[in-house]
Order: C-alpha cells, then structure tokens, then sequence
C-alpha cells in the first residue's frame, strides 16, 4: 500500500501571508495526486488534480506541484476562507487508494 | 445541478447492520465510478469502497473486506454501501464522492454531505 504523509500537521500563517503544505508518497505515484479543502462540518472540495490543475472555481492563488514521491500546495496569499483542514490523496496505486493524515492552516 | 445526496445513517449496535443510500442527480450516473469515504470523529479521510460505473467491478479497504459491500442501481441513479458486523472502528461520516471516470479509481471531484454512522450500545 503507497503511504501518504503528509507535512507539518499544523500550519499557523497570518493572513495575507504565503503557505506551503507538503505531501509525501512512499512509492511513485507519478503526477495521480490530489489535494482537498476540508471546512468543519463539511464535506471535502476538490482543490487540484494531476498534482497541479486546479478544480473548476478554485482561485489562482492556489497553485500545486510535484510528481514522483513529494508533492506540494502552495497557498500564494491566504485568505480569512482558506484556514481549513487539506487533505491529498494519490490514485495511482489502488484500488487502495489512501488519503494523507491532513494539514491543519489556521491563523497565527 | 451535480448533487450527491447519502441517507441511511444511525445508531446501531456493535454486531449489527446498516445500509447505507446515495442519491445522485445532475449526471449520468452509470458514466461515472462512485466511493465511498468515511471520517471518524476527530480523524482523517479513509477510502472505503470504489465501485466501476456498470457495477462490474468493486474494491474495499482492507478493513472492511467481508463485512462491507458496495452497489449501484444505474436505473435508480443510486449508490448503496450494506455494512455489516459493525464495530465502533466504523463510527464515522460517510460521504458518497464521484469519481472522474467510468472504471477507474481516480480524484474525486464531487461529494455528498455525508450521513453519520455510530456504532454503540
């Protein structure tokens, strides 16, 4: 099974500022990587697929890169919405197909 | 509109079963593969179950092999996850999520709001 990590587990950035999250595959999942939005009490949203195309809505302040084993997602200038729970997840490798542990953004 | 909508939680007891719905409307749902992804109380997201659009082909984490299985009724445009032998490990929020295509487990780009499942006496 391809364990994902993900890193720091807790973010704390100012508004405004930049964040970058970083996940980690522990075998090649290529470019079959995606980042989620998750908000408490809701559901996730897709942010990013193939590690850098961004959903449809998703604002260009969120940018994502990577391929192989290390991936990441960069929040260019954060937004008071923004501070939530991310999430990747790889698809390559399945049909177990896991989630990282999560990065939490919250405010500094 | 593109929706998900699950139904079907509750409280069961350790030992008992549940069924669990999805309602999907806005696509053509037997385009599409379906999940299903569950989030304990406090923790992460965990894939459950992946299903191939026509219903041939279907996968479970390892975790619930045996005890969970995972359907489709394309003429009724909905997704079904039968659980059986529950234990409190099961306690979570279920949430239905398309996948992009037709057979392959992929990202998931829509979600439902999830039903809660708790697993108690």
């Amino acid at each position: 099974e391809t364990v994902m990590t993900q890193s720091p587990g807790t973010l704390s950035v100012s508004p405004g500022e930049r964040a970058t999250l970083s996940c980690r595959a522990s075998q090649s999942v290529g470019t079959s990587l995606a980042w989620y939005q998750q908000k408490p009490g809701q559901a996730p949203r897709l942010l990013m697929y193939d590690a850098s195309t961004r959903a449809t809505g998703i604002p260009a302040r969120f940018s994502g890169s990577g391929s192989g084993t290390e991936f990441t997602l960069t929040i260019s200038s954060l937004q008071p919405e923004d501070f939530a729970l991310y999430y990747c997840q790889q698809y390559y490798n399945w049909p177990s197909g896991p989630f990282g542990g999560g990065t939490k953004v919250e405010i500094k | 509109e593109v929706q998900l909508v699950e139904s079907g939680g509750g409280l069961v007891q350790p030992g008992g079963s549940l069924r669990l719905s999805c309602a999907a409307s806005g696509f053509t749902f037997s385009s599409y593969s379906m999940n299903w992804v569950r989030q304990a109380p406090g923790k992460g997201l965990e894939w459950v179950s992946h299903i191939g659009g026509s219903g041939g082909t279907r996968y479970n984490t390892d975790s619930v092999k045996g005890r969970f299985t995972v359907s489709r009724d394309n003429a009724k445009n909905s997704l079904y996850l039968q659980m059986n032998s529950l234990g409190a490990e099961d306690t979570a929020v279920y949430y239905c999520a398309r996948s992009t295509s037709p057979l392959y487990y992929t990202y998931m780009d829509v979600w439902g709001k999830g039903t809660t499942v708790t697993v108690s006496s």
